[in-house]
């Protein structure tokens, strides 16, 4: 079975400090790959996915993921962070069409 | 992209009853799906809903306490019953975006049991 593990639960920065959230996964096939976002009171949107090509993939609002096969990696990266980056981030691993699992969740705060 | 409504988007229900989720969405789709998100934790998939056959459920969720209707290609019910405080949680309906490997997301349903 596909597991997902997200490495840190909340994150705390300040505006323009870089960012990089941590998504590991456990499957022997192949997979495709996503980041979701959850804002406040707003329901989940997707940030960005990878399918197969290019394994640095970037989504909306400045973030980017780069996909390191060999570490069976996804890590979510944005170079500068803005309050409105404050959410929960998901990421997801999907190798059966529409089930997808999906890690703990990593809580960001950014301080204005 | 698809557009996906629930309702209701928050109750609050009593232990013993039972609750039932409206997916609407925009468009025909092959096969939804329902979410719970407990507090604090991430969305666990409780079952693929086709039209025309039955729901079907991961480890762990059984029929009796989720079913789930399938009427037609834009809509779906989750009834969750016998409510227990346990079942407080978010659930979500999502479906399958034009690429198999895409998937949206409604606003989730906010349930609380008493």
């Amino acid at each position: 079975a596909q597991s997902v593990s997200q490495h840190n639960h909340h994150v705390i920065l300040s505006e323009a400090a870089s960012l990089e959230l941590g998504c590991n996964y456990s499957y022997g096939g192949t997979v495709n790959l996503f980041w979701y976002v959850q804002y406040p009171g707003q329901h989940l949107q997707l940030l960005l996915k990878y399918f197969s090509g290019d394994p640095l993939v970037k989504g909306i609002k400045g973030f980017e993921a780069e996909f390191i096969k060999s570490k069976f990696s996804f890590n979510l990266r944005k170079p500068s962070v803005q309050w409105s980056d404050t959410a929960e981030y998901f990421c997801a691993v999907n190798a059966r069409a529409g089930k997808s699992t999906f890690g703990d969740g990593t809580t960001l705060t950014v301080k204005p | 992209s698809a557009v996906i409504s629930q309702k209701p988007s928050r109750d609050i229900c009593q232990r013993g009853t039972s609750l039932t989720i409206q997916c609407q969405v925009d468009s025909q789709v092959t096969m939804m799906f329902w979410y719970r998100q407990q507090p604090g934790q991430s969305l666990t998939l409780i079952a693929t809903a086709n039209q025309g056959s039955e729901a079907t459920y991961e480890s762990g969720f059984v029929i009796d306490k989720f079913p789930i209707s399938r009427p037609n290609l834009t809509f779906s019910t989750l009834t969750v019953s016998n409510l227990s405080p346990e079942d407080s949680s978010i659930y979500l309906c999502s479906v399958e975006g034009t690429r198999a490997d895409t998937q949206y997301f409604g606003p989730g349903t906010r349930l609380t049991v008493l």
